[in-house]
Formats: structure tokens, sequence, C-alpha cells
């Protein structure tokens, strides 16, 4: 079936620093990809999303490719922020039997030190 | 925001008991879902609702049920509750029509529910 597979945090970095947060995925079709964004006591909010092969997403200064030939949706960001701590997670979303599925990976949790 | 309300917010029951969660929407979109967040798991499907009475299983079903006879509520029924479904429960919605499924999806602020 199709999966997700994220980079294990808690991931530490410096204001300003670069960031990447690696995705790579198995689907049987040609999925949608996803970065979603969570902040303590709430809920998940879209990041930025590709929906084919070599779409960038990008959304306040994140940045995802589709990557088909190695299977994969990195997240960077050039200079992140205290306000970027969060947990990010990568995700797909492929037709199924009944309609449509988004499925996550486990989550990567962001610590950004002023 | 999606207009997406979850209830109750918090909830402590004792183990054996049934239990549901509400998930209550005003945008009318058609898709509806339910998510369980664990550590080092992330966000898995427990059911999912494609319309008003069509639901479906996801990954992780067993011991839970759901219903859906209007289009704004979908509701998560644990049928006897246990120690493994303390978890934090996030309802989704998507606006998904016939030949796209690149809508993202809007979640509530989820339901923490500790079972003792």
């Amino acid at each position: 079936g199709d999966s997700v597979t994220q980079m294990e945090g808690p991931v530490t970095l410096s204001e300003e620093a670069f960031l990447t947060i690696n995705c790579t995925y198995t689907a049987t079709g040609y999925p949608s990809l996803f970065w979603y964004v969570q902040y303590p006591g709430e809920g998940l909010q879209l990041l930025l999303k590709a929906t084919k092969a070599d779409d960038k997403g990008s959304n306040k200064g994140f940045e995802a490719t589709y990557r088909k030939e190695t299977t994969s949706f990195h997240l960077e960001k050039g200079s992140v922020q205290v306000s970027d701590s969060a947990v990010y997670f990568c995700a797909l979303s492929d037709k199924d039997t009944g309609g449509f599925k988004t499925i996550f990976g486990a989550g990567t949790r962001l610590f950004v030190k002023a | 925001d999606a207009g997406i309300t979850q209830s109750p917010r918090h909830k402590v029951t004792e183990t054996g008991t049934p239990v549901t969660l509400r998930c209550h929407q005003t945008e009318n979109h058609r898709y509806m879902y339910w998510y369980r967040q664990d550590p080092g798991h992330g966000l898995r499907l427990i059911h999912y609702s494609y319309g008003v009475k069509d639901t479906d299983k996801g990954e992780v079903s067993d011991g839970y049920s759901v219903s859906r006879s209007k289009t704004e509520d979908f509701l998560l029924t644990l049928e006897s509750a246990t120690s493994s479904q303390t978890s934090v429960y996030f309802c989704a919605i998507a606006e998904r029509d016939g030949s796209s499924y690149n809508s993202p999806l809007h979640f509530g602020n989820g339901t923490r529910l500790t079972v003792t």
C-alpha cells in the first residue's frame, strides 16, 4: 500500500539557519503531495502542495519539489525563524476504492533557537 | 478557517465504556475523515466518509465505528474503550469532486481522549 517516510526529529536549528526535512513516498498511482504544519494545541494546517511531477509548492518561504524519479518531496527553507517551531508532516493523497485517502508520515518536530 | 468543530475537546473515560466523538462542519464538504495522532505514528486514518451514509474503513478501524446521517455531522464511536485508544483524535474535511483528489484537508482542533 501507499506510505510516507520522513526524517525523524527533533531537528534543532538556530535562527536564520537552512532547513531541510526529507520525505519519500511509495504509491501505486499518481498521488498529490502535501506538507502540513501543526502548532501546539492545534490541528494540522496545509503549508504547501504539489499535484504532479516537477511541480514546486511554496508558501511562507518554504518550498518542496515533487520528484517522481526519486519519489521524494523534501521540505526546505532558506532562513528559519523562531516562529517556525512546530511539527511538520509530509502526506500524499491518492485514489481509493470508495474515494480519496490521505496518508501521513510520522511527523518531524522542529525547534528553532533565537 | 474552515468551519469544523469537534466535541468534546477533552474527555476522560473508563475502560469498557462506550464513547462518541462528534465532528460538525459548516462547509457542506462531501468528504470527512477521522484520524488518531500518536507519538511516532503521525496521523493514522480510522474511518472516512464520502457522503451521507457512505463510509469506509481506514488502516486502524478495529474497535471503532462511524455514522453520517447528515452532511454536516460525522460521529466516531468507540464501542468499548480500551487504554490503547488513549490518543488525540482529529476530524478533517475535504471538498473533492470525482476528478480531483488534490484538495487539501482542513482539520478541527482535536479531541484529547484518555481511557483509564
